[in-house]
C-alpha cells in the first residue's frame, strides 16, 4: 500500500496562478522527495527534503515539512502550461535500505 | 552524461512465459531501485539495492519476481510464469546517495497477452 497521500488528486488553474498540493504519510521518514511526470514520460526529480528541514526552495517551487503532522507541501509559484503533469510526493526510509514509497500524484493542469 | 537506461523499451509476450527487464544506471551511482507503475497510479516501489546486495525486496509481489546486480551496476529484474497482472511500466531509477534524489530511467512496458 502507498504511504504518501497526495491531495488533491486533480488541480486546474490559470497560467500565472500559484499551485499548492498537499501530502501527507504516515511513518517516520528520512526524506521526502517530490517529483513530476509528463504525460507519457519519466518522472523527474524536483526537490528533496530532509526530515530535520522544516521548508527550501528551488526557483518557483517551495516545499514544506511538518513531521509533526506527518505532512508536506509543494507550491508552484507563477504556474506556466508547461507545469501541467503529474506531481508525486515521496518518502523515503530507512528498513536497512532506503525504501521510498510514492503517492497516486496530484494531476495539475494549468490553462493558457 | 549518460542517464538511467531500461531495455527493451516495450515487451509483449505471453502469459506464462518468463522475461527479463534490464536497467543500466548512472555511472557511479550505487543505490538502485524498481518500481512498477499502473495508469493513473504512482510508482509502487519493488525492490532497493545498495552496491550489489538487495538491501530491501519488501515490494516484490510474490516469489515469481527476482532481481539481481551481481556486479552494482547493471540490474536485471526478473519474471517467471508472467501474469496479465504484471502487466505495467516497469521503472527503474539511480542514486548517488542512498535515499538521496533518484534519475529514473524511461521504463519498459510490459504487456502480459
Amino acid at each position: 500500500s502507498q504511504q504518501g497521500e497526495e491531495d488533491p488528486q486533480a488541480l486546474s488553474i490559470q497560467e500565472g496562478e500559484n499551485a499548492t498540493m498537499n501530502c501527507s504519510y504516515k511513518t517516520s521518514i528520512n526524506n521526502l522527495q517530490w517529483y513530476r511526470q509528463n504525460s507519457g514520460r519519466g518522472l523527474v526529480h524536483l526537490i528533496l527534503i530532509r526530515s530535520n528541514e522544516r521548508e527550501k526552495h528551488s526557483g518557483r517551487l517551495r516545499v514544506t515539512l511538518d513531521t509533526s503532522k506527518k505532512s508536506s507541501s509543494l507550491l508552484i509559484t507563477a504556474s506556466r502550461a508547461a507545469d501541467t503533469a503529474s506531481y508525486f510526493c515521496a518518502t523515503a526510509f530507512y528498513t536497512g535500505g532506503f525504501k521510498t514509497i510514492f503517492g497516486a500524484g496530484t494531476r495539475l493542469f494549468v490553462k493558457a | 552524461g549518460a542517464g538511467v537506461s531500461q531495455t527493451p523499451s516495450n515487451k509483449v509476450t505471453e502469459k506464462g512465459k518468463y522475461v527479463e527487464l534490464r536497467c543500466d544506471p548512472i555511472s557511479g551511482h550505487t543505490a538502485l531501485y524498481w518500481y512498477r507503475q499502473s495508469l493513473g497510479q504512482g510508482p509502487e516501489f519493488l525492490i532497493y539495492f545498495q552496491g550489489t546486495g538487495a538491501a530491501d525486496d519488501s515490494g516484490l509481489p510474490n516469489d515469481r519476481f527476482f532481481a539481481v546486480r551481481p556486479e552494482g551496476s547493471v540490474s536485471t529484474l526478473k519474471i517467471q510464469r508472467t501474469e496479465r497482472g504484471d502487466s505495467a511500466m516497469y521503472l527503474c531509477a539511480s542514486s548517488q546517495t542512498p535515499g538521496g534524489e533518484q534519475y529514473f530511467g524511461p521504463g519498459t512496458r510490459l504487456t502480459v497477452t
